[in-house]
């Protein structure tokens, strides 16, 4: 079947300017999380989503990030006034339950580059 | 807390050598530990996952990893590598309860043909 799937795999910006990220995540998958990779690290918490609702977003950095899953499905990261430090690779991942064994799986991400 | 510690940067290995790719965990309780790999502009694909039980965990592509709690470490094997395995691995553990992953900072492969 399907994979995660994120949109759209690259996007360029200038300094200031606002960006949407979006992922769809495998059907049925009720958990879905968001990671930043920046170059040369692993992946990064940042918020996770169980159903409709984020159950953690403690890993957001500041208060200019902000994500929403209205439906329960997709969901879109907000970045708002874009730095260069935001320059990173956005990785979405979904799970069939929110149970700790399992198995979270990524789509192919999606670049940001803040100019 | 939880983490993850890959010590080496990057393993060179011959084709059709033995691969091991280490990596070793703290987390409070037991840990669930996971196995990805990730090729150049891609996402981290699953290999294999650690819950309980067996200590030798098989995963896919002929990859197995090692649960070994006294060390508190899961190394990665395969007994023969293949050129087509060269790719960045990231190991992660999760505590029970926790729903975020704690990734290491990655092991670049090289197989050399």
């Amino acid at each position: 079947g399907a994979g995660v799937s994120q949109t759209p795999s690259n996007k360029v910006t200038e300094k200031g300017k606002y960006v949407e990220l979006r992922c769809d995540p495998i059907s049925g998958h009720t958990a879905l999380y968001w990671y930043r990779q920046s170059l040369g690290q692993g992946p990064e918490f940042l918020i996770y989503f169980q159903g409709t609702g984020a159950a953690d977003d403690s890993g957001l950095p500041n208060d200019r990030f902000f994500a929403v899953r209205p439906e329960g499905s997709v969901s879109t990261l907000k970045i708002q006034r874009t730095e260069r430090g935001d320059s990173a690779v956005y990785l979405c991942a979904s799970s069939f339950s929110s149970l700790s064994t399992d198995t979270q799986y990524f789509g192919p991400g999606t670049r940001l580059t803040v100019l | 807390a939880q983490s993850v510690a890959q010590p080496e940067d990057q393993v060179n290995v011959a084709e059709g050598n033995p691969l091991t790719v280490k990596c070793t965990y703290s987390v409070s309780g037991n840990p669930y530990l996971f196995w990805y790999v990730q090729y150049p502009n891609r996402g981290l694909q699953f290999l294999l996952k650690y819950i309980t039980g067996d200590n030798l965990v098989k995963g896919s592509y002929g990859f197995e990893a090692e649960f070994n709690k006294s060390q508190t470490s899961f190394h990665l094997k395969k007994p023969s590598a293949l050129v087509s395995d060269s790719a960045l691995y990231f190991c992660a553990v999760r505590g029970r309860g926790n729903n975020r992953l704690a990734f290491g900072k990655g092991n670049q492969v090289v197989v050399i043909p």
